[in-house]
């Protein structure tokens, strides 16, 4: 099936610092790709949905100054955490979506840890 | 408004007996329903989907799902449970974006525990 990939798989970095966290999509074209942050023991909430060339759409609550989205290619989305916080210390999670209409195809996830 | 509700929030089953996590939804239109499983510290795999068709699902490592219009459900079942089943699973409906696009809107989960 869809390989989705996630670098780094965990970082910790210290408050005031950015962070950035790659997806990429390796044997299909992601045309849409989501990213969501989870926290412990609680369900994924989508932070933001991006189409691949266009300018990405956050989701209520979501400061897109502070998360940064690119998703220049087909194949690559990145999320930039800037001048992070203990509070954004989090469990993130990237998803794609290819051509077919229903299946989305999840990463691995990356931990962030901000001390 | 379009949500899931996940009512329990762990599941205790006895490996070999069959095991149940509910999942009822609210969206407007024809649902389009999925469960994922996540393991600790990893991301979500796909289980199954319902998007039209017989009501009952079949998906990845012997689970199935009942589709029931009526009770706008759709609850996850296995007939003997595993436990290597024990995992973290969520329901997820799809709804409509501006622009033809859509996005997955999860429940809080449910932990499934299998015991020997």
């Amino acid at each position: 099936g869809a390989v989705v990939s996630q670098h780094p798989s965990w970082v910790i970095c210290k408050s005031g610092t950015s962070v950035k966290i790659e997806c990429r999509s390796l044997d299909f074209q992601a045309t849409t790709m989501f990213w969501y942050r989870q926290f412990p023991k609680q369900s994924l909430m989508l932070m933001a949905t991006s189409n691949e060339g266009s300018k990405a759409t956050y989701e209520q609550g979501v400061e897109k100054d502070k998360f940064l989205i690119n998703h220049a290619s087909l194949t690559l989305s990145t999320l930039t955490v800037t001048s992070a916080h203990p509070e954004d210390s989090s469990f993130y999670i990237c998803s794609a979506r290819g051509s077919g209409p229903y299946e989305q195809y999840f990463g691995p996830g990356t931990r962030l840890t901000v001390t | 408004a379009q949500s899931v509700a996940q009512p329990e929030d762990q599941v205790n089953v006895a490996e070999g007996n069959p095991l149940t996590v509910k999942c009822t939804y609210s969206v407007s239109g024809n649902p389009y329903l999925f469960w994922y499983v996540q393991y600790p510290n990893r991301g979500l795999q796909f289980l199954l989907k319902y998007i039209t068709g017989d009501n009952l699902v079949k998906g990845s490592y012997g689970f199935e799902a009942e589709f029931n219009k009526s009770q706008t459900s759709f609850h996850l079942k296995k007939p003997s449970a595993l436990v290597s089943d024990s995992a973290l699973y969520f329901c997820a409906v799809r709804v409509p974006l501006s622009g033809g696009y859509n996005k997955l809107i999860f429940g809080a989960g449910t932990r499934l525990a299998v015991h020997p």
